[in-house]
């Protein structure tokens, strides 16, 4: 089955800093997801992105399809922005997830 | 928005009992509800796909007898951990896929699980 990588498996960033985190996926996909999970354990989908760039707010994703990497940014990060992102194919192959911790 | 309530939000029981989990979406119709298993610091695991009034899809190694699930309505999914282990601690997530399909899920809050 398809294989998903994300990297860094960890990040620690101080407010106001930006980051970018892949998702590396060993086949084509065709339903790119990306969620974030706070340190309370709530999922919430952030993207669904099978090609191109979208933003939402302080947030954005590109897929290369061809490639077969997708790239999360985060901008102006804030401390709400800590927990897990993971990358995932449609709601079936979850990455191992970026772990972040934002300081203040 | 699109809202999935699960209960419990926590849960310990005895080795051996049986623990129920609900998952209902609140203003929306899920025909579709997918219930993941979480162990610490790992990723998600789909365990099944439960269909509104058909047999739920379970992931290859999940044990279907030991995880009961139900979709008898369009608005309720419940998981049953049957006869559980102390194995069978974890954090149980359930999600729908909103009117959107696939460009949107919405997860229920989770349910750890502890079994003593």
């Amino acid at each position: 089955g398809i294989q998903v990588e994300q990297s860094p498996p960890d990040l620690i960033l101080q407010e106001g800093a930006n980051s970018t985190l892949r998702c590396n996926f060993s086949d084509s996909v065709n339903n790119l997801q990306w969620f974030h999970q706070n340190p309370w354990g709530q999922l919430i989908n952030l993207f669904y992105i099978p090609s191109g760039t979208k933003q939402n707010g302080r947030l954005s994703a590109t897929t290369v399809a061809t490639e077969r990497y997708s790239l999360l940014y985060i901008s102006s990060s804030q401390t709400t922005d800590s927990g897990v992102y993971f990358c995932a194919e449609s709601e079936l192959i979850f990455g191992a997830g970026t772990r972040l911790a934002v300081h203040p | 928005g699109a809202v999935v309530s699960q209960h419990p939000s926590w849960v310990i029981c005895k080795s051996g009992t049986s623990v129920k989990i609900e998952c209902r979406s609140l203003d929306f119709q899920a025909t579709t509800m997918f219930w993941y298993r979480q162990f610490p610091k790992q990723s998600l695991m789909l365990m099944a796909t439960s269909n509104e009034g058909s047999k739920a899809t379970y992931e290859q190694g999940v044990e279907k007898d030991k995880f009961l699930i139900n979709h008898a309505s369009l608005t309720l999914s419940t998981l049953t951990v049957t006869s559980a282990h102390p194995e069978d601690s974890s954090f149980y997530i359930c999600s729908a896929r909103t009117e959107r399909g696939l460009n949107g899920y919405t997860f229920g809050s989770g349910t750890r699980l502890t079994v003593v």
